[in-house]
């Protein structure tokens, strides 16, 4: 069954230092892969997705992410966190049906000034 | 939040009453969505609906309802046989049924039953 794990509950980091928030996923075949952010008491909000092509995606606000098929992972990357980052990401996986998305249990990142 | 309304922002209830989560999408999406959202979990997929008058079953659909008369609107009817019904709901849409076209999300509603 396809899955998705994100090991770390938060995540701590400096304004302006990179930062790396992960997912690791498990899927017959090949994957589709998102990450949501959410803030506070709101809905969630696309950030990118992985369909096929270049391993290393680009998205909004600066995000980037970075497919690797031998370790299964899709971490997500930003060079320089800002303050204003803070919230909680959600990495996604397609499901069973194409409908589907199954959804990480989410990663607070917390970005100190 | 995009060209999605979800109304009301919170929603008190008491134990045994069933209530209605409004959605409706200005996007003309074709696909629409349910989903719970727990503390310390993931979204949980309760219906989805790819066409009008057309809605299948997610992961955790007892206990919920729902119905897809307009293109637009997606009303979700949380029941009384529903366990534990308090939980922050969310609502989606998307240009089609398939997964690659990302998810636009509603504001979110969050039900309180006591």
């Amino acid at each position: 069954a396809q899955s998705v794990a994100q090991p770390e509950d938060q995540v701590n980091v400096a304004e302006g230092n990179p930062l790396t928030v992960k997912c690791t996923y498990s899927v017959s075949g090949n994957p589709y892969l998102f990450w949501y952010v959410q803030y506070p008491n709101r809905g969630l909000q696309f950030l990118l997705k992985y369909i096929t092509g270049d391993n290393l995606v680009k998205g909004s606000y600066g995000f980037e992410a970075e497919f690797n098929k031998s370790q299964t992972s899709f971490h997500l990357k930003k060079p320089s966190a800002l303050v204003s980052d803070s919230a909680l990401y959600f990495c996604a996986v397609e499901g069973d049906s194409s409908y589907k998305l199954i959804f990480g249990s989410g990663t607070r990142l917390l970005v100190r000034p | 939040d995009g060209g999605i309304t979800q109304s009301p922002k919170y929603l008190f209830r008491k134990e045994g009453q069933n209530v209605t989560l409004s959605c409706e999408q200005n996007l003309n999406h074709d696909a629409m969505y349910w989903y719970r959202q727990d503390p310390g979990q993931g979204l949980r997929l309760i219906y989805y609906s790819q066409i009008v008058n057309d809605f299948q079953k997610g992961d955790i659909a007892e206990g919920y309802s729902v119905s897809r008369e307009k293109k637009e609107s997606f009303p979700l009817t949380v029941t009384s046989a529903q366990k534990n019904p308090t939980a922050f709901y969310l609502c989606a849409s998307s240009s089609s049924g398939t997964v690659s076209n990302e998810q636009y999300f509603g504001p979110g509603t969050r039900l309180t039953v006591t």
